[in-house]
């Protein structure tokens, strides 16, 4: 087991471009959430996934902003258009949800740090 | 809906003094508490987790917390503190798996432990 892991760590774009983040869950878990996280603040949720359903959407997530769990193993994020605005740390974390209340816990992969110029 | 409020934005302390950071929640259901720690650069790790049970709560690295339903608070505590505990620490509530279980999350508390 080797922790949840996500690709690039690091991004810089220019604003406009699309930029496309990928996140391996720890394996046979179930759901796989993705948060962005701005500086100075705690991280906000974006959108899970249970299996490979997309389950809830928030409203920070606009239009340009796409996430998909084809398999329901890994997940990629795509940002089109990128804004300057989108600059932030996204993290990705992943849990196995059953009856037993205490696999409930969520673990989190490094972040992907997005840069947009 | 819910909400976390973190009292601090920063907690100055030196080392091996006690320390408290203090987290106070909002949320119309019954819900999971859990303190984050979140290293420069780095994810989340999980420091502790309250579901259900005992109010106290240990976790690793020698912290614990408290959950109060009356006060809705869940401050985080260590009678002594290392230079290594410096560090953003997160509160965050979420609702049961069946409601999605996604984390809302504080503003965050830095703990800068001084020599």
């Amino acid at each position: 087991d080797t922790g949840v892991s996500q690709d690039p760590r690091h991004k810089i774009t220019k604003r406009g471009q699309n930029v496309t983040f990928r996140c391996d869950p720890i394996s046979e878990h179930n759901r796989l959430y993705w948060y962005r996280q701005t500086l100075g603040q705690g991280p906000e949720f974006l959108t899970y996934f249970q299996n490979e359903a997309q389950l809830e959407k928030s409203r920070l997530l606009s239009d340009r902003f796409s996430a998909e769990r084809p398999k329901g193993s890994f997940s990629t994020l795509e940002i089109q258009r990128t804004e300057q605005g989108d600059s932030a740390m996204y993290l990705c974390a992943s849990s196995l949800v059953g009856r037993n209340p205490t696999n409930n816990e969520q673990f989190f992969g490094p972040g992907t740090r997005l840069t947009v110029l | 809906a819910q909400s976390v409020t973190q009292l601090d934005s920063q907690v100055p302390v030196f080392e091996e003094a006690p320390v408290e950071l203090r987290c106070n929640y909002s949320s119309s259901v019954s819900v999971y508490l859990f303190w984050y720690v979140q290293y420069p650069n780095q994810g989340l790790q999980l420091l502790l987790k309250y579901l259900s049970g005992s109010t106290l709560v240990k976790g690793i690295n020698g912290f614990e917390a408290e959950f109060n339903k009356s006060q809705t608070s869940f401050h985080l505590r260590k009678p002594s503190v290392h230079i290594s505990d410096t560090a953003e620490y997160f509160c965050a509530v979420s609702e049961a798996p069946e409601y999605g279980n996604k984390l809302v999350f504080g503003a965050g508390t830095i703990l800068r432990v001084k020599s």
